[in-house]
């Protein structure tokens, strides 16, 4: 079935550091992939998404890009801030109906 | 106006006794669903509906029971709790089915004692 693995955390940085988390597929045929963020005390929300192969997601400064031929999905920001501080989830979503998470990502930003 | 709004955000409760969370979207959308996230962040599938019939049951315990009055609404029913169903539930709605832009309620902080 489809499946996704993440960098473990916690990651704690300070503002303006680089910022990679680590995703990686199993997934049969041609999935789309995502990255989802929960801020602190709120849902999920869509951060970024890729749906073929090379595309590239972007959104508030985050990047990923996707990579068939490693099956993954990196996250990156190249200057993070405090308000960064979140839980980032890596998903994909094959042809089921479902979104498969990623176990989640602990990012804590210090100022 | 909050999207997707569910209550109560926190429900404290001891094992045994039945319990229902509500969910409420007023974006329009056709399908709603129920995810549970575990104290290790993991979240996971239980439940998916569009246009008020159940999509996908993600081998959840019968004890719980989904029901949609309406496309709208998407509430969760849980019989005889047990320590084990304490997380954090989660419902969420997307315009369709397949479409992955998912817009998360802020969550249900279950604590089963």
């Amino acid at each position: 079935g489809n499946s996704v693995t993440q960098m473990e955390g916690p990651v704690t940085l300070s503002e303006e550091a680089f910022l990679t988390i680590n995703c990686t597929y199993t997934a049969t045929g041609y999935p789309s992939l995502f990255w989802y963020v929960q801020y602190p005390g709120e849902g999920l929300q869509l951060l970024l998404k890729a749906t073929k192969a090379d595309d590239k997601g972007s959104n508030k400064g985050f990047e990923a890009t996707y990579r068939k031929e490693t099956t993954s999905f990196h996250l990156e920001k190249g200057s993070v801030q405090v308000s960064d501080s979140a839980v980032y989830f890596c998903a994909l979503s094959g042809n089921d109906y479902k979104l498969s998470f990623g176990a989640g990502t602990t990012v804590t930003v210090r100022a | 106006d909050t999207a997707v709004s569910q209550t109560p955000k926190y429900l404290v409760t001891q094992m045994g006794n039945d319990k229902s969370i509500k969910c409420e979207q007023n974006l329009g959308h056709d399908t709603m669903y129920w995810y549970k996230q575990d104290s290790k962040k993991f979240l996971k599938i239980m439940f998916s509906y569009n246009n008020k019939e159940l999509i996908i049951n993600e081998t959840v315990p019968n004890r719980f029971s989904p029901k949609s009055p309406d496309k709208a609404h998407l509430n969760l029913h849980i019989n005889s709790l047990e320590l084990g169903d304490s997380a954090v539930y989660f419902c969420a709605s997307s315009i369709s089915i397949g479409n992955e832009k998912l817009f998360f309620g802020s969550g249900t902080q279950l604590s089963v004692l």
